[in-house]
């Protein structure tokens, strides 16, 4: 079984639209996750950290559950600009997920 | 402007050798990491260094070395025993870290990366 693990996707979203990724992990030893948004071929940047039962940022919500071991990343309010792979971590044991492929569609 | 810096963005190598990717920081960070990436995957941990001196194998270190001299530097030498080199390697780093499995939880940031291609 894979440390974490993703939907990879597609998700193809017209602009407007909420869309929600989610991450499972087996350690239930990891302690604090991060998403990353990664553009076509350049390296992945920090979008959010979480560290107990959630975070958000404007648009960005990222929540935590612990007993079923996942992390969900929500994207309200799509713009075209979000189309990227948004990749998972789990943050003390250096794992990531495959990521999972969006694209907002005009 | 603070950073971390790749070099060089594309290299192509012959197969049977060595070749060395260079990674810079200075964020004043004393963690430095590894990663491979290959199409549709996600990113692999090959090694990391918690501190200069010292440094711990990842998930997929053999074929790789590491040396970490410098605060600042932690180059990465591919060496002709990796069989698949061809990938997308990344440089991240962070301000420190326990060590895998470890309740340290900081954020780790990326290079731009390197794009080794073995002919």
């Amino acid at each position: 079984r894979k440390e974490v693990e993703q939907d990879p996707g597609p998700f193809n979203v017209p602009e407007g639209a909420t869309v929600a990724f989610n991450c499972t992990y087996s350690n239930s030893a990891s302690q604090s996750f991060f998403w990353y948004r990664q553009d076509c071929r350049k390296e992945p940047k920090l979008l959010m950290s979480v560290y107990s039962s959630g975070n958000e940022d404007g648009r960005f919500t990222a929540q935590l559950n612990r007993a079923s071991q996942y992390i969900s990343l929500l994207i309200r309010d799509s713009k075209l600009s979000d189309s990227a792979t948004y990749l998972c971590m789990t943050g003390n044991q250096f794992y990531f997920g495959t990521g999972t492929s969006l694209t907002v569609i005009p | 402007d603070g950073g971390i810096t790749q070099s060089p963005k594309y290299l192509f190598r012959k197969e049977g050798q060595n070749v060395t990717l260079s990674c810079e920081q200075n964020l004043n960070h004393d963690a430095m990491y590894w990663y491979r990436q290959d199409p549709g995957q996600g990113l692999r941990l090959i090694y990391y260094s918690q501190i200069v001196n010292d440094f711990q194998k990842g998930d997929i270190a053999e074929g790789y070395s590491v040396s970490r001299e410098k605060k600042e530097s932690f180059p990465l030498t591919v060496t002709s025993a990796q069989k698949n080199p061809t990938a997308f390697y990344l440089c991240a780093s962070s301000i420190w870290t326990s060590g895998r499995g470890s309740s340290s939880y900081n954020e780790q940031f990326f290079g731009p990366g390197t794009r080794l291609t073995v002919l």
